[in-house]
């Protein structure tokens, strides 16, 4: 069984550009959450979807935005970049809104 | 004060001892996460508890609701624990169980042969 599957795996930018990232979940997951990892900050949330819905939203600024596609595929979009939107960017897919959760190996952001 | 607290930060031991880390939260929650993340690799779910303790090979993780507080061992450590270990819990939003994840900073362990 595939697991979940992002795509970039690295990508560079340049401050003010947009970066869109996706996340392709295991078969048969309908939620996708996305998360974002600094050595600064560590660990934390942006949001999940479930069924195409946003269900929850952390405490990140508007550039940060996403959606879900009818086949579970997500996707977010961090617009106007700033040198400290370098991170690592994680998506994570369950069966359910609270169930296990499985990583993807996450896109690396470099703003420059 | 951060909603989800671990100790200890770093923790160095032999191979063979008995490890553990320790998480408290101080939010009302639907269910507590153990993770692992290799260095420069992915994070791997370990266990999901909402109540009592579970067991997968040398691992064990408890939770105890009331005085939120969680705990994950690791008996007969072996260098390839090494690895950072997060808790993370998930907030019991408006009566469902849908809440959001918020972190701990992570445990750093380093087992030595």
């Amino acid at each position: 069984k595939a697991g979940v599957t992002q795509t970039p795996r690295y990508l560079i930018k340049t401050r003010g550009q947009q970066v869109t990232l996706s996340c392709s979940p295991i078969s048969g997951h309908r939620s996708v959450s996305w998360y974002q990892q600094t050595p600064g900050q560590g660990l934390q949330f942006l949001f999940e979807y479930f069924s195409e819905t946003q269900r929850n939203k952390g405490n990140f600024p508007g550039r940060f935005s996403g959606r879900q596609f009818s086949n579970s595929r997500s996707e977010m979009n961090v617009s106007t970049l700033e040198l400290g939107d370098s991170a690592l960017y994680l998506c994570a897919s369950s069966k359910q809104g609270t169930g296990e959760l499985f990583f993807g190996e996450g896109s690396r952001l470099t703003v420059l | 004060k951060n909603e989800v607290e671990q100790s200890p930060q770093n923790l160095t031991a032999q191979e063979g001892e008995f490890i553990t880390i320790n998480c408290s939260y101080s939010v009302g929650i639907s269910a507590l996460h153990w993770l692992q993340q290799h260095p420069g690799g992915g994070i791997v779910s370990l266990f999901m508890l909402s109540s009592g303790k579970k067991k997968h090979g040398r691992l064990i993780a408890t939770i105890n609701i009331q005085e939120k507080h969680s705990s994950l061992h690791i008996t007969a450590s072996h260098p390839r624990d090494s690895a950072v270990y997060i808790c993370a819990v998930r907030s019991a939003a408006g009566g469902t169980s849908y809440g959001k994840l918020t972190f701990g900073q992570g445990t750093i362990l380093t087992v030595h042969p």
